[in-house]
């Protein structure tokens, strides 16, 4: 069974541009999150989706990050303009059915942002 | 509010050494789950374990051993006879019943030296 991906790997762009990070969850995980590392501090929670909808978007830092999950599959979240705080390595996770830590959530491998 | 506490920010240690990571939480929830995770030099985190907080045994899985103890909020990771592959960051994380995202601390490097 495949994990989670995440596409890219290592992203570098400058400030003001625009990113998309994407993750593909296990294949029938409902549950889908985003979190970030920024350097040398902890993995911080971003956002969670249960399907297609937001459940819990409290951890967005601002309104330049945008979160979707069309068809309650792969996730996309956007950074739009980046600024160089955003700079970090950005996680996505999975779990079947995200009943508050009844479930293990699944991690990808990371997509590490660059904003020069 | 909820918070984990990794104090070791980097570890080292020749192999074959016996090696502790320590982990210290806080919540005032009385139903919550503790995770330990892996990160190799690959960059994907690894789940190594879950436990609830209504479980305070022991785990032991090989060389790995897990240390619950509520009475000083603690969950502390043992690996014994510590091999080269085992050098990674190592992060504890809580999730209180209810809520699905976990809180994790800032992670200990093991570096693990032949």
């Amino acid at each position: 069974e495949a994990g989670v991906t995440q596409f890219p790997s290592h992203s570098v762009i400058e400030k003001g541009q625009t990113v998309t990070l994407r993750c593909d969850p296990i294949s029938g995980h409902d549950n889908l999150y985003w979190y970030r590392r920024v350097m040398g501090k902890e993995i911080k929670f971003l956002l969670h989706f249960v399907k297609e909808s937001k459940q819990d978007e409290s951890g967005m830092p601002n309104n330049r990050f945008l979160a979707e999950r069309t068809g309650g599959t792969y996730s996309t979240l956007k950074v739009q303009p980046a600024e160089l705080e955003d700079s970090g390595v950005y996680f996505c996770a999975s779990s079947p059915t995200g009943y508050g830590g009844a479930d293990t959530q699944y991690f990808g491998p990371g997509t590490r942002l660059t904003v020069l | 509010a909820q918070k984990v506490t990794q104090a070791q920010t980097e570890i080292s240690v020749v192999e074959k050494e016996d090696v502790t990571l320590d982990c210290v939480y806080e919540t005032r929830d009385t139903t919550y789950y503790l995770f330990w995770y892996k990160q190799p030099p690959s960059g994907e985190l690894v789940f190594l374990i879950r436990r609830n907080s209504f479980d305070e045994q022991n785990e032991i899985s090989g060389r790995y051993s897990w240390n619950f103890q509520k009475s000083t909020s603690s969950f502390n990771f043992t690996i014994t006879a510590s091999q080269v592959v085992d050098s990674a960051v190592y992060f504890c994380a809580l999730n209180v019943y209810n809520t699905d995202k976990l809180i994790f601390g800032t992670g200990t490097r093991l570096q693990v030296f032949p």
